[in-house]
């Protein structure tokens, strides 16, 4: 079967350091995706990986492990406006399945 | 500038009432989607098209149907609404014709069926 695992919610102060986790287990892996997004608005785009390692683009960074089927998201320096669901999305045998999102809260 | 558009942006209903939700994207992309978020259970996919007169199911594909006559246009039809199709839902786009490029969202659709 096709499974995605991510923490429902998360807690983090400004200006702090985040990590959140994706695990999956799915029948072919050809690449995952993280996407933004704030309530009641569409999912953006933040990232990409297909081979193994991190990707870094700005306050964001994404690492990929495919032998562990696990990636993460990190983002540095926490504002505010990071408060939002982080939606892992995993490409498995041509097809997009979704993880249920990890809602982040950024606190003063 | 390159956007997915859809309409209604809210819509109340009532059971049994057939309606249709439009989506168009300006950006020539060959694949097009419908997911429907709820709460607890994450975006799940209803139907998908690669291409022109190409349609296929996705993961929760009963009570609708979808049609793609043009290549921008991905309408998503309700013939029969009933309560348990009260969601928000989102129509995307993709470049490459398997949808495994970055997907491009509509701002949603609030959907409530009484």
């Amino acid at each position: 079967g096709q499974n995605i695992d991510q923490p429902t919610e998360m807690t983090a102060t400004e200006g702090a350091i985040v990590q959140i986790n994706c695990t999956y287990q799915t029948s072919g892996f050809n690449g995952l995706f993280w996407y933004q997004q704030h309530a009641g608005e569409a999912p953006t785009f933040l990232s990409y990986n297909v081979l193994d390692g991190l990707e870094e683009k700005g306050r964001f960074s994404s690492f990929l492990s495919r032998s562990k089927g696990y990636s993460y998201l990190l983002l540095k320096e926490l504002q505010m406006k990071d408060s939002a669901s982080y939606l892992c999305a995993v490409i498995a045998t041509n097809k997009l399945i979704f993880g249920t999102g990890t809602l982040l809260a950024v606190q003063p | 500038e390159a956007q997915v558009t859809q309409n209604p942006r809210y819509l109340i209903t009532v059971t049994g009432k057939k309606l249709t939700v439009t989506c168009s994207q300006n950006m020539n992309h060959e694949y097009m989607s419908w997911y429907r978020q709820d709460p607890g259970l994450g975006l799940r996919q209803i139907y998908y098209s690669m291409n022109v007169e190409v349609t296929d199911k996705g993961d929760v594909p009963e009570g609708y149907k979808v049609s793609r006559k043009e290549k921008r246009n991905f309408p998503l039809i309700l013939e029969s609404p009933s309560p348990n199709q009260t969601s928000l839902y989102f129509c995307a786009s993709s470049f490459g014709a398997m949808g495994t490029d970055t997907q491009y969202f509509g701002p949603g659709t609030r959907l409530t069926v009484l």
